[in-house]
């Protein structure tokens, strides 16, 4: 596709569920990103793939949240046991993978949503 | 910890007006600066990338400059439309891949 492409776009799911968001980046993109964006502030890094491997978890809030990318494209951000405080907007970005110089092209969002 | 805090908040104002957005970052160790529109209930869209080397870009009635020493940037909007009504977001790049992005500005342009 032509741009950063996530899934569902809305999400409504109760508390102690788990849940899968996916992203499918732009074609040839190495570079995967994970951010979550509450409501009224900026987007928050959680996670960043080069390649299959994750390069940089440390914006993950705890053990209830993991992502995959098994092979280099579509990745998937799961969480176990959702808690209420876990509503947001979860956006997915991609780039070229050349460091300093990349720009990030970002999805429309998914919207999460615990009851 | 780098921080970015992006002033002012919210912005109201009538069409035909030039805005200055600010954006300011507490360490100028920086790779680059980006600055983003995000729509309601949309993603975000990249307007400006600013290298670290760079002083400003521009593109249409949109400028951006940097003054990486100063850790600050602002976002130039002239002749302002009801179609820029958006949160504007700013964003650096350090020495790690991820972004740090301020709360953002959201600026409504009244007819």
């Amino acid at each position: 596709g032509a741009g950063v492409s996530q899934t569902p776009s809305n999400k409504v799911t109760e508390k102690g569920k788990y849940v899968e968001l996916r992203c499918d980046p732009i074609s040839g993109h190495t570079a995967l990103y994970w951010y979550r964006q509450s409501l009224g502030q900026g987007p928050e890094f959680l996670i960043y793939f080069q390649g299959t491997g994750a390069a940089d978890d440390s914006g993950l809030p705890n053990d209830r949240f993991f992502a995959v990318r098994p092979e280099g494209s579509v990745s998937t951000l799961k969480i176990q046991r959702t808690e209420r405080g876990d509503s947001a907007v979860y956006l997915c970005a991609s780039s070229l993978g050349r460091g300093g110089t990349d720009t990030q092209y970002f999805g429309p969002g998914t919207r999460l949503t615990v009851l | 910890k780098q921080e970015v805090t992006q002033i002012p908040a919210a912005l109201s104002v009538p069409e035909g007006e030039n805005l200055v957005l600010n954006c300011s970052f507490t360490d100028s160790a920086i790779y680059n600066l980006q600055w983003f529109r995000q729509d309601p209930g949309k993603g975000l869209t990249s307007l400006l990338l600013i290298q670290s080397s760079q002083r400003e870009q521009t593109s249409g009635r949109l400028n951006a400059s940097l003054d990486k020493s100063s850790g600050r940037s602002t976002l130039y909007i002239a002749a302002s439309q009801p179609g820029d009504s958006a949160t504007y977001l700013c964003a650096v790049k350090g020495n790690t891949d991820k972004l740090i992005f301020g709360t953002g500005t959201r600026l409504q342009v009244f007819p």
